[in-house]
């Protein structure tokens, strides 16, 4: 079984739309890091997560881990075109790098 | 078939020498990919390789750190004069040779202890 699970799967949103990205472990974590993924590029560090109740922002990517650090949000507001990418949470459970399935978005104009 | 490879696990060197780190990708794949991760922080992109080329080196430190991954043979992070601020977890990831295939498979990582 997965130890991240992300949810959606996929995601299609029209441009200016807010959304939502979602990830659910098991077991607390102890660090909870939000990456972006495009064909031909590394993965991109969007923000870290530790204390329970945290919550980041960068530009319009909002982050949060909930008080039982077991999930964590991805919230991007007002949605556009360079958003568009594969967003992965990933975490470090049993000393292994551990990543989620991943959350294709797709922004349509 | 074996996952991404990666050696040594641990490594530790002393101010001033060398470090090699390895990484052999998934069989079949021809993309390899390098990144670091320092304490208390998220992994950073350094360097997008495929075979005989760097495709992409925009994450990596202008000196002492180099890559390379020859037509035969594992990928190599080479990183000439370590200092402390080297001491990091370095991870590859390696993707197939495919058009919309984006999945990257990481390897364990190797942790860089400078003395």
């Amino acid at each position: 079984s997965q130890e991240l699970e992300q949810s959606p799967q996929s995601l299609i949103v029209q441009e200016g739309k807010n959304l939502t990205i979602n990830c659910t472990s098991s077991k607390t974590l102890y660090g909870l890091y939000w990456y972006k993924q495009k064909y031909g590029e590394g993965l991109i560090f969007l923000m870290m997560l530790q204390k329970g109740g945290e919550e980041k922002s960068h530009e319009k990517i909002t982050a949060k881990l909930d008080e039982k650090k077991q999930q964590s949000s991805l919230h991007i507001t007002a949605s556009q075109p360079s958003h568009a990418g594969i967003y992965l949470c990933g975490a470090d459970i049993s000393e292994k790098l551990t990543f989620g399935t991943g959350t294709r978005l797709t922004i349509i104009p | 078939n074996a996952g991404v490879m990666q050696n040594p696990r641990h490594l530790v060197r002393r101010r001033g020498q060398e470090a090699r780190l390895r990484c052999s990708p998934m069989k079949g794949h021809s993309h390899v990919y390098w990144y670091r991760q320092l304490p208390e922080e998220g992994l950073k992109f350094m360097v997008y390789l495929q075979k005989e080329n760097i495709i992409d080196e925009s994450g990596m430190p202008k000196e002492r750190f180099s890559a390379e991954f020859p037509k035969e043979g594992p990928s190599i992070l080479r990183i000439q004069q370590v200092v402390r601020g080297d001491s990091a977890a370095y991870f590859c990831a390696s993707s197939p040779n495919q058009a919309g295939e984006e999945t990257q498979y990481f390897g364990p990582g190797t942790r860089l202890l400078v003395l």
